[in-house]
């Protein structure tokens, strides 16, 4: 079972340039969310989302969109990238719609480098 | 805003003894609390939840809503044991998980 598939698993990119982090999800989750790993502050929740056309902010929203128009793809969106947005990027999902009760299953990880 | 502190960044152990994770968080009211391993090469995955009461690979957890922690216990830590742990809590933002920044834990021979 594939379970949570993130892409790309590395990235570089140039103060300013966009990309979308893809992110897909084979377990008819209903909840799905994006953090940001960094070294000393743990993971941070960036959006989320209850179901399809749903999402949300989190702890740290600013530079980052989303959108949720498939149970099973929830794209991160980078609009004009900073070096602050150098980080590891987690997507997770959760078969609830309370995703916090149920068990958070994790992607890979996506390491992203702004110059 | 709803906090979790994980006050130690590295907790270095010999294989046998007994191991101690601490964690507290900030809510006041009935936080849904977790645990969160990653192994080395391995994806960030749960360990175990408070409102299951359950030992996973010999871990335990108590909540103590006194002290406000929920720290992560094994009487006899294994060398396969040694990775990040992060310790999470949920209930204030509904479904918000808030995670601690993680302790690693190093198991020596």
């Amino acid at each position: 079972n594939a379970g949570v598939t993130q892409t790309p698993k590395f990235q570089v990119l140039k103060t300013g340039q966009s990309m979308t982090l893809q992110c897909a999800q084979d377990m008819n989750h209903e909840y799905m969310s994006w953090y940001r790993q960094d070294p000393g502050m743990g993971l941070r929740l960036i959006h989320y989302s209850v179901g399809a056309g749903i999402t949300d902010q989190g702890e740290v929203p600013n530079g980052y969109n989303v959108s949720r128009s498939t149970t099973e793809d929830f794209p991160l969106r980078l609009l004009s990238a900073a070096p602050s947005q150098t980080s590891v990027y987690f997507c997770a999902s959760s078969l609830g719609a309370q995703g916090i009760l149920g068990e958070l299953f994790f992607g890979e990880g996506s390491r992203l480098t702004v110059l | 805003a709803q906090r979790v502190t994980q006050p130690e960044k590295l907790l270095s152990v010999f294989k046998g003894a007994p191991v101690e994770l601490k964690c507290n968080y900030s809510y006041s009211g009935s936080p849904e609390l977790f645990w969160y391993v990653q192994y080395s090469r391995q994806r960030l995955q749960l360990l175990l939840r408070h409102i299951s009461r359950e030992s996973i690979k010999g871990f335990t957890a108590d909540l103590n809503k006194g002290e406000t922690s929920f720290h992560l216990k094994k009487p006899f830590a294994q060398e396969e044991d040694s990775a990040m742990y992060y310790c999470a809590s949920g209930g204030e933002y509904g479904n918000k998980l808030v995670f601690g920044a993680g302790t690693i834990l190093r198991v020596k021979s």
